[in-house]
């Protein structure tokens, strides 16, 4: 079967750094998504990994190792808006077809 | 701006309707997706259509069914609704090999 594993929920604090890991086992891999979703919304693309190793966007950065089935999102400088959901995604062999994970809500305190 | 519209944003309906939900999107994108999102599930998919009257079922097809008669359209069909099937429903596009999906605002079904 196809899943992806990811934390329910985190908690960090204004300003901090939060990681948010995931493992994957798919039948095929075409490269790691994530996803945030604000309560109410739409789910939006952060970012993407085909590749091993480290993708930053701003304050948001994405890691890849294909070989442990793992990547994580990495918040850096957290801010109170960054409240949401964040899912991470498989696209599988082919690109067609995006599996998600059941998403990590995390919380930003002050 | 890149657009993915969904039809409705509530619905109720009874138990045993045929219940259509349709996604537009202008963006002229190969591939279309349908989710539905419960708590603690995540986004699961259930059918996808990379063209033109092409599709193919997901991880829970069953009690669904798909129509893509053109490319910026894609309806999903609850054939005889049941409770089990209130969610919320996600309509996603993406274009060709490409990396992002673009969602809709999503459908809250309610089925009484």
């Amino acid at each position: 079967g196809q899943s992806l594993e990811q934390p329910s929920e985190v908690t960090a604090v204004e300003g901090a750094i939060v990681q948010i890991n995931c493992t994957y086992q798919t039948s095929g891999f075409y490269g790691l998504s994530w996803y945030q979703q604000h309560d109410g919304g739409a789910p939006t693309f952060l970012s993407y990994n085909a590749l091993d190793g480290l993708e930053e966007t701003g304050r948001f950065s994405s890691f890849l190792s294909r070989s442990d089935s793992y990547g994580y999102l990495l918040l850096q400088e957290l801010q109170m808006k960054d409240s949401a959901s964040y899912f991470c995604a498989v696209r599988d062999t082919g690109g067609f077809k995006t599996i998600f994970g059941a998403g990590t809500r995390l919380f930003v305190k002050a | 701006d890149v657009k993915v519209t969904q039809s409705s944003r509530y619905l109720v309906k009874r138990t045993g309707e045929k219940v259509f939900l349709e996604c537009v999107q202008d963006m002229d994108h190969e591939n279309m997706f349908w989710y539905r999102q419960d708590p603690g599930l995540g986004l699961r998919l259930i059918y996808f259509s990379y063209d033109v009257k092409m599709k193919e079922k997901g991880d829970i097809p069953e009690g669904y069914s798909v129509s893509r008669e053109k490319k910026e359209r894609f309806s999903l069909i609850l054939e005889s609704a049941s409770t089990n099937q209130t969610s919320m429903y996600l309509c996603a596009s993406s274009k060709g090999q490409g990396r992002v999906a673009f969602f809709g605002q999503g459908t809250r079904l309610t089925v009484v």
